[in-house]
């Protein structure tokens, strides 16, 4: 069974970092391209990034209202992605997901506030 | 950056009827083209890839049509486990991979 585990959610101040984690099992971490998706509460669904894996060339691509801020990356020895987030903006307040677009973590929440 | 667009935004169906909704590109992405249905306090879940494959599990009654900028996703009979929202994305090789807005299913 494939699980994705995300942690590392928890209230911050604005301009402040975080780093996220997704912990994989039950697949080939190496050969899945990796997605964050977030979700403002009450909102829609929001891609914010996605690395593919190192044997397809490993690139990462990000959605504009993060990029510059947010860096993606993964350590395939430990079968873990990771969500490294700066300059924190109130607007970045969400659940994040990891997802492989067929298996979905439950959600870590992160919350910027003063 | 593809916008995709869905319709309608809420859509309230007795159970045991049929659902159609839709979702549009401002672009052509071909067939690249997902659903995803979500419950509240849930981790969204994949129904269809492909613009019309399913994905593994997901009961016969739902189907994905369309090609290009048009879709559409069908419940032919809805269960009382399929009022949830849903969401189509666009996956193109071309980021960022958008989400549609989402059409709310509601029991009416």
């Amino acid at each position: 069974e494939v699980q994705l585990v995300e942690s590392g959610g928890t209230l911050v101040m604005p301009g402040g970092s975080l780093r996220l984690s997704c912990a994989a099992s039950g697949l080939t971490f190496s050969n899945a391209w990796m997605s964050w998706v977030r979700q403002a509460p009450g909102k829609g669904l929001e891609w914010i990034g996605r690395i593919k894996s190192n044997g397809d060339g490993g690139t990462i691509d990000y959605a504009a209202p993060v990029a510059g801020r947010f860096t993606i990356s993964r350590d395939d020895s430990e079968k873990t992605l990771y969500l490294q987030m700066n300059s924190l903006k109130t607007e970045d307040t969400a659940v994040y997901f990891c997802t492989t677009v067929q298996h979905w973590g439950q959600g870590t929440l992160v919350t910027v506030s003063p | 950056e593809i916008v995709m667009t869905q319709s309608p935004a809420i859509l309230s169906v007795s159970p045991g009827e049929r659902a159609t909704f839709s979702c549009r590109a401002s672009q052509s992405v071909t067939n690249t083209l997902a659903w995803f249905q979500q419950k509240p306090g849930q981790a969204p879940r994949l129904l269809i890839y492909g613009a019309s494959i399913r994905a593994t599990g997901i009961p016969a009654r739902f189907s994905g049509s369309g090609s290009g900028t048009e879709f559409t996703l069908t419940i032919s009979s809805l269960q009382s486990e399929d009022f949830a929202v849903y969401y189509c994305q666009q996956y193109n090789n071309r980021p960022p991979l958008t989400f549609g807005g989402g059409t709310k299913v509601e029991i009416k």
